[in-house]
């Protein structure tokens, strides 16, 4: 079946510019997350979205960064007023509901560059 | 401070030894640890997970130790292959919320 899928793949924006990132999470899971990966550094975690739960915003990095899920599916990451040390790859991941310690599921991720 | 520690350099391995790494933590309490693949330019895929009450977790030619009291999971590539080479992330839940840490990741590189 369809896995993970993010988009666009690859982006590049002026410094200042917003950007919109999609993901769409393998049907059926209903928990979603977004991290980012830097050149040489782990994964940094930004939120998580649980059902129909508030959202777990504790990583996002600053007010510029806000995320959504529309129907308990699609999920939008939006960063505005775009600065370079947002330049990294964004990966979405997703997992199944109620299962506790299940597996993430990622994308392949988009990667932002921000000149 | 929480950490979670792999090492940096890379593992260069000859085809068909053993690949070891190491995952050290500090200052957290996992109820499980995950072991991810990453290859260039995608996902990380999963491996494994070991819960905290096991000490050992087998899957076809990867195998996974869990100790809590050394703050340490191994992981190990039997019978490396040129296809195994790659990045290998470990991932520690916190605080039970299903919200996974993740460690920079160390790269194997399995010579020919």
């Amino acid at each position: 079946g369809a896995g993970v899928s993010q988009s666009p793949s690859n982006k590049v924006t002026e410094k200042g510019k917003d950007v919109e990132l999609r993901c769409d999470p393998i049907s059926g899971h209903t928990a979603l997350y977004w991290y980012r990966q830097s050149l040489g550094q782990g994964l940094e975690f930004l939120i998580y979205f649980q059902g129909n739960s508030a959202p777990d915003k504790s990583g996002l990095p600053s007010d510029r960064f806000s995320a959504e899920r529309t129907g308990g599916s699609v999920s939008t990451l939006t960063i505005q007023r775009t600065q370079q040390e947002d330049s990294a790859v964004y990966l979405c991941a997703s997992s199944p509901q109620g299962v506790y310690n299940s597996p993430l599921h990622f994308g392949n991720g988009t990667r932002l560059t921000v000149t | 401070s929480q950490k979670i520690e792999q090492n940096s350099e890379a593992l260069n391995i000859q085809e068909g030894k053993t690949a070891t790494l190491t995952c050290n933590y500090t200052n957290y309490s996992p109820a499980y640890l995950q072991w991810y693949r990453q290859d260039p330019g995608r996902g990380p895929v999963f491996l494994l997970l070991i819960r905290e009450n096991e000490k050992e977790k087998r899957k076809e030619r990867l195998k996974v130790t869990f100790d809590t009291t050394l703050k340490q999971s191994l992981f190990h590539i039997t019978a490396s292959q040129p296809a195994d080479s790659a990045t290998y992330l470990c991932a520690l839940d916190i605080n039970g919320n299903n919200r996974l840490a993740f460690g920079k990741g160390n790269q194997v590189v399995v010579i020919p």
